[in-house]
């Protein structure tokens, strides 16, 4: 079953624009990942926000949390061109299961 | 070494075929997983193995037969696939497997293998 929706489906920008993504989830979490996927390639991990986090950040990525709202937001600041890919929030209940949305895909030109 | 290598990267086969995907870390994770993912979808869980056992099973069809040999070693065996098996297969660890609300469970994902089934 999937746990995120995301929003966004699709997002294409020009470079040195900022991209927003947004990710929402029905059940309490423990945390929450972003993953990036180069086309047809596997997933690299991003960042990871715990349930008792608002904000963190890495490089030129912000990551905030709202439990409140069951939701999460990805900026990526001052786009380039490479980080033209799909990104997909996972969010973490504990035990085994790491459930992922159904991605934005965006779209940097340059 | 933080990488997961999978093979092969492209994989044709037939309904008849037997085959096997392979997956291997040598990160010390004691977790490993197999997705499958359907073109512009996200990654399905399909397996996951805890110190070598068979952790969860998310009502896979036994067309698709995992196993592990030893902590660093995945394999996923394939036979009488169907035409709609067809899809990016994606291989990943982690430290833990999650038994514990302390964990993070971030995964390390190998470059996965293109299935075709014919």
């Amino acid at each position: 079953s999937q746990q995120g929706e995301e929003d966004p489906q699709a997002l294409s920008i020009q470079e040195g624009e900022n991209a927003t993504m947004n990710c929402s989830y029905k059940t309490s979490i423990n945390n929450l990942q972003w993953y990036r996927q180069n086309s047809g390639r596997g997933l690299v991990h991003l960042i990871l926000i715990r349930s008792n986090e608002r904000e963190k950040h890495s490089g030129r990525l912000r990551v905030t949390l709202d439990t409140s709202k069951k939701s999460s937001s990805l900026l990526i600041t001052a786009s380039r061109a490479a980080d033209t890919a799909s990104y997909f929030c996972a969010t973490y209940t504990g035990g085994f299961k790491t459930i992922f949305g159904a991605g934005t895909r965006l779209f940097v030109k340059a | 070494d933080t990488e997961v290598t999978q093979t092969p990267k492209h994989l044709v086969m037939g309904m008849t075929n037997k085959k096997s995907l392979k997956c291997e870390q040598h990160m010390g994770h004691r977790a490993m997983y197999w997705y499958k993912q359907k073109a512009k979808k996200p990654p399905e869980l399909m397996f996951v193995y805890s110190y070598e056992k068979l952790s969860i099973n998310e009502s896979v069809p036994s067309r698709f037969s995992p196993e592990c040999p030893n902590s660093s070693l995945l394999n996923l065996h394939l036979h009488a696939l169907q035409p709609e098996d067809s899809a990016l297969y994606l291989c990943a660890s982690s430290h833990t497997a999650g038994t514990s609300g302390a964990t993070y469970n971030e995964q390390f994902f190998g470059p996965g293998t293109r299935l075709t089934v014919l």
